[in-house]
């Protein structure tokens, strides 16, 4: 199974704080990788496929960069509603596989 | 609306056997891959298994391999994971997730690339004595 390794696990940020989220695959994926945001209960959310394509309804200040084996998510302007844990996850594999998880926190 | 709801879980003992489903509206079901994906509890995202729209493709997790049985009824736009001996290690969220499908053509090769855009709220199961 194709591993997937976030950086880092937890991350503390303020309002407004530009944030940048690291998934790493143990080979390569060509760009495809999702990434999801989850809260506390909740079910995830897609924001991003296909590495850098962001899902319909996300907001802007979410984007994705990278292929291969090292990807990005970027959070331009930190907002409250974004703190949250968010997952990347593999799909050139039928087997698909999820990174740890990077919890957002407020600082 | 397009909406999955999960129902089936509970508390069960080592060993016993549970049958998840998942109703799903708003959208054309038999169009659509579908996979169940768990969580258990304080951990990550874990894929359980996936069912094509024509049933005719399945892919299970190692973990699982040999345990579950996934299975979809397009008529009554459901899908369904069935769990035999199930072990602690199966307690989790168990969630239903649509799959968004992308085909590339290289020569007279197909490949497929799936993610999942749509998810349930999630079902809750226990296995412990």
């Amino acid at each position: 199974d194709i591993q997937m390794t976030q950086s880092p696990s937890t991350l503390s940020a303020s309002v407004g704080d530009r944030v940048t989220i690291t998934c790493r695959a143990s080979q390569s994926i060509s760009s495809w990788l999702a990434w999801y945001q989850q809260k506390p209960g909740k079910a995830p959310k897609l924001l991003i496929y296909k590495a850098s394509s962001l899902e319909s309804g996300v907001p802007s200040r979410f984007s994705g960069s990278g292929s291969g084996t090292e990807f990005t998510l970027t959070i331009s302007s930190l907002q409250p509603d974004d703190f949250a844990t968010y997952y990347c996850q593999q799909y050139n594999s039928y087997s698909l596989t999820f990174g740890g998880g990077t919890k957002v926190e407020i600082k | 609306e397009v909406q999955l709801v999960e129902s089936g879980g509970g508390l069960v003992q080592p060993g016993g056997s549970l049958r998840l489903s998942c109703a799903a509206s708003g959208f054309t079901f038999s169009s659509y891959s579908m996979n169940w994906v768990r969580q258990a509890p304080g951990k990550g995202l874990e894929w359980v298994s996936y069912i094509s729209s024509s049933s005719s493709t399945i892919y299970y997790a190692d973990s699982v391999k040999g345990r579950f049985t996934i299975s979809r009824d397009n008529a009554k736009n459901s899908l369904y994971l069935q769990m035999n001996s199930l072990r602690a290690e199966d307690t989790a969220v168990y969630y239903c997730a649509r799959a968004l499908m992308t085909t590339v053509t290289l020569g007279h090769s197909y490949y497929y690339y799936y993610y999942m855009d749509v998810w349930g709220k999630g079902t809750t199961v226990t296995v412990s004595s």
